[in-house]
């Protein structure tokens, strides 16, 4: 049973750049939730998708965008790259309506 | 703004010792407490707990919640060193599958 997997592992970007990361959920869940992890922070919630639509956002301005597709995969875009974007980026998976998420093991951001 | 405290941010322990990690936190409309152990990127689920009083047990760690004093603890007997990770405290609110508040996790270190 495959877990939650992200690519890329590593990401090296100059500001003003854009950058896509894409993740696909453990199988059977649904939902897939993004969260922007700094060094030495806990994870903070970017946004939620579910049914290929967003269905709950965190304080994050609207550079950072989304997309889930069919097959319950999603892509996270930031675009005009600031250095403070510079963190692992984390995806999640549930099955909606239930709270325990599951963790991919994330792409760590660089940006110059 | 929900919120999340975990105490404290470090600890130093020798291996075989009893470590109590803290977690409080103030949220509007409450639905669960999980807590996730982190080595190197991907937050690993430990437990999900919703209902106050009841521990949640897997070998040496254990967890419980108070719901009316708002904080949780997580307990770990016998320590080794490859329990060595920090460990984040997270709530989910609201009213349906939304995104998770951590807090900044704690950086525990097991000395041989």
């Amino acid at each position: 049973d495959a877990g939650v997997t992200q690519s890329p592992t590593h990401l090296i970007k100059t500001r003003g750049q854009q950058v896509t990361l894409r993740c696909s959920p453990k199988s059977g869940h649904d939902t897939v939730s993004w969260y922007q992890q700094a060094l030495g922070q806990g994870p903070q919630f970017i946004f939620q998708y579910y049914e290929e639509e967003e269905r709950q956002r965190g304080n994050f301005p609207d550079r950072f965008s989304g997309h889930q597709f069919p097959n319950y995969s999603s892509e996270l875009n930031v675009n005009a790259l600031l250095l403070g974007d510079s963190a692992l980026y984390l995806c999640a998976s549930s099955t909606y309506g239930l709270d325990t998420q599951y963790f991919g093991p994330g792409t760590r951001l660089t940006v110059l | 703004e929900d919120k999340v405290v975990q105490s404290p941010l470090s600890l130093v322990v020798h291996e075989g010792d009893t470590v109590t990690l803290n977690c409080s936190y103030e949220v509007t409309n409450f639905r669960s407490l999980l807590w996730y152990k982190q080595e190197k990127k991907a937050p690993t689920f430990l437990f999900m707990l919703t209902s106050s009083g009841i521990e949640k047990k897997s070998g040496r760690l254990s967890s419980i919640l108070d719901k009316k004093e708002l904080f949780s603890i997580l307990n770990i007997t016998a320590t080794q060193t490859g329990d060595s990770a920090i460990y984040l405290c997270a709530v989910e609110a609201g009213g349906g599958a939304d995104g998770l508040t951590f807090g900044k996790g704690t950086h525990l270190i097991i000395q041989p």
